[in-house]
């Protein structure tokens, strides 16, 4: 079955530390993988997305994520972290076309909180 | 380019009650999908909208329907409301729909039954 598990749900990371969140897929064919982030009572907002090509990519915000087959992984990751990067993260595969069936055209992990240490 | 937007953003409902939510996807975009979210089960899809056809659909009882109209606006419509619906809806459109187009989030509607 598609899925998509994110093994932390709660992180908590002192001001200035680097960051690694991450994400592990279970898809048939190589995937369309995204990190979106959400703050409290807000919607999502894409972070990155991987198609094709370079597996690691770039995002806003100095996010950037890197695609590793081997291990079917797509963790995300940050140098130094800033106390607005306090959030919901996303991990999600986007299904080929014609896939979506019950689970929709994006199939989401259940998210990662990130806390902020001052 | 204005963003997805979703109204109300808020609402406040009895057990029993129905619901309609609208979302105003970004301009050019045809396809309109609805999650709901909740602490518990976290994302989850409801459907799927393309042209005014639904073209997927999630797990949920028949009491969730949905529909698009010509503008590519779209409606979901909770009947017989239970204190399980409570949730943040999210409605997200992208120009076709399928996994490779990225979708763009609306701020949700929180509903809160009470």
């Amino acid at each position: 079955a598609q899925s998509v598990t994110q093994p932390d749900i709660h992180i908590t990371v002192s001001e200035g530390a680097s960051l690694e969140l991450r994400c592990n897929y279970s898809y048939g064919a190589t995937p369309y993988l995204f990190w979106y982030v959400q703050s409290p009572g807000q919607g999502l907002q894409l972070l990155l997305k991987y198609f094709s090509g370079d597996t690691l990519v770039q995002g806003i915000k100095g996010f950037e994520a890197e695609f590793k087959r081997s291990q079917s992984s797509f963790n995300l990751r940050k140098p130094s972290v800033h106390w607005s990067d306090a959030a919901e993260y996303f991990c999600a595969v986007g299904v080929h076309p014609g896939g979506g069936g019950s689970q929709g055209n994006l199939i989401f992990g259940k998210g990662t909180k990130l806390s902020v240490k001052p | 380019k204005a963003g997805v937007t979703q109204t109300p953003r808020y609402l406040i409902k009895t057990r029993g009650q129905q619901v309609t939510l609208s979302c105003s996807p970004i301009s050019g975009h045809r396809s309109v999908s609805w999650y709901q979210q909740t602490p518990g089960q976290g994302l989850q899809f409801l459907f799927e909208y393309f042209s005014e056809t639904q073209r997927n659909k999630g797990n949920f009882p028949g009491r969730f329907s949905g529909r698009q109209f010509s503008n590519s606006r779209s409606e979901m419509n909770v009947s017989t409301l239970e204190l399980g619906d409570s949730a943040l809806y999210l409605c997200a459109s992208s120009l076709a729909g399928g996994g490779q187009e990225t979708q763009y989030f609306g701020p949700g509607t929180r509903l809160l039954v009470l």
